[in-house]
């Protein structure tokens, strides 16, 4: 597709399962970001790929979080042992270039909700 | 990172111009301003961005203080569909390393028919 594509774009989980999200980003763009938005809250960074270079996991909020870039182009974000306030929009961008004036293309996102 | 204060709310009516100020007084010499708006239940989309000359682009402008200490994003004309959350932020080089996009709260655009 033309845009960022994300799966699921729900997810309904219990307590203590582990799920995967998905993010397809525009094909040939080299930076892919996550963040996740709680409910009524503002954006908060997990996680940013650029090119071959190691990912800035500065924002991942614990060890159950994970992230995985295969090939350059998908992402697949894991929250293992979800826990209700892992509940929230998981969110993927993706940006032409790492540079300081590249525009971000954001995904509809994936609302998790955990039981 | 360099950090950015926006009003919670505003509110203007439609057909008129709105102006959103940014305020960002620790901004270093490489931090570009970027602008992004958040419609209900969608993801952010990019508005503009700008260095130190003010930039004019189909969706808004943006008048870059000359100190660049301050920025606002002008909506010329608002209408229903610009009700959204506007996010101000800086985007640089830290370090060399990463620039990744660090959202604030943002400031909620109500527009009045």
């Amino acid at each position: 597709g033309a845009g960022v594509s994300q799966s699921p774009s729900n997810k309904v989980t219990e307590k203590g399962k582990d799920v995967e999200l998905r993010c397809d980003p525009i094909s040939g763009h080299t930076a892919l970001y996550w963040y996740r938005q709680s409910l009524g809250q503002g954006l908060e960074f997990l996680i940013y790929f650029q090119g071959n270079s190691a990912p800035d996991k500065s924002g991942l909020p614990s060890d159950r979080f994970s992230a995985e870039r295969t090939g350059g182009s998908v992402s697949t974000l894991t929250i293992q042992r979800t826990q209700q306030e892992d509940s929230a929009v998981y969110l993927c961008a993706s940006s032409s270039q790492g540079s300081p004036t590249g525009e971000l293309f954001f995904g509809e996102g994936s609302r998790l909700t955990v039981l | 990172d360099a950090k950015t204060t926006q009003p919670n709310s505003m509110e203007s009516n439609e057909e008129e111009p709105v102006h959103l100020p940014c305020n960002h007084s620790t901004i270093s010499g490489t931090d570009y301003i970027h602008w992004y708006r958040q419609l209900p239940s969608q993801g952010p989309e990019y508005v503009i961005h700008g260095l130190t000359s003010n930039v004019n682009n189909r969706m808004a402008s943006l008048a870059i203080a000359e100190d660049r200490k301050s920025s606002t994003l002008i909506l010329h004309r608002a209408t229903l569909r610009d009700a959204a959350v506007y996010y101000c932020i800086l985007r640089g080089l830290n370090g060399g390393a990463t620039n990744k996009l660090i959202f604030g709260t943002g400031t909620l655009l109500a527009v009045q028919p």
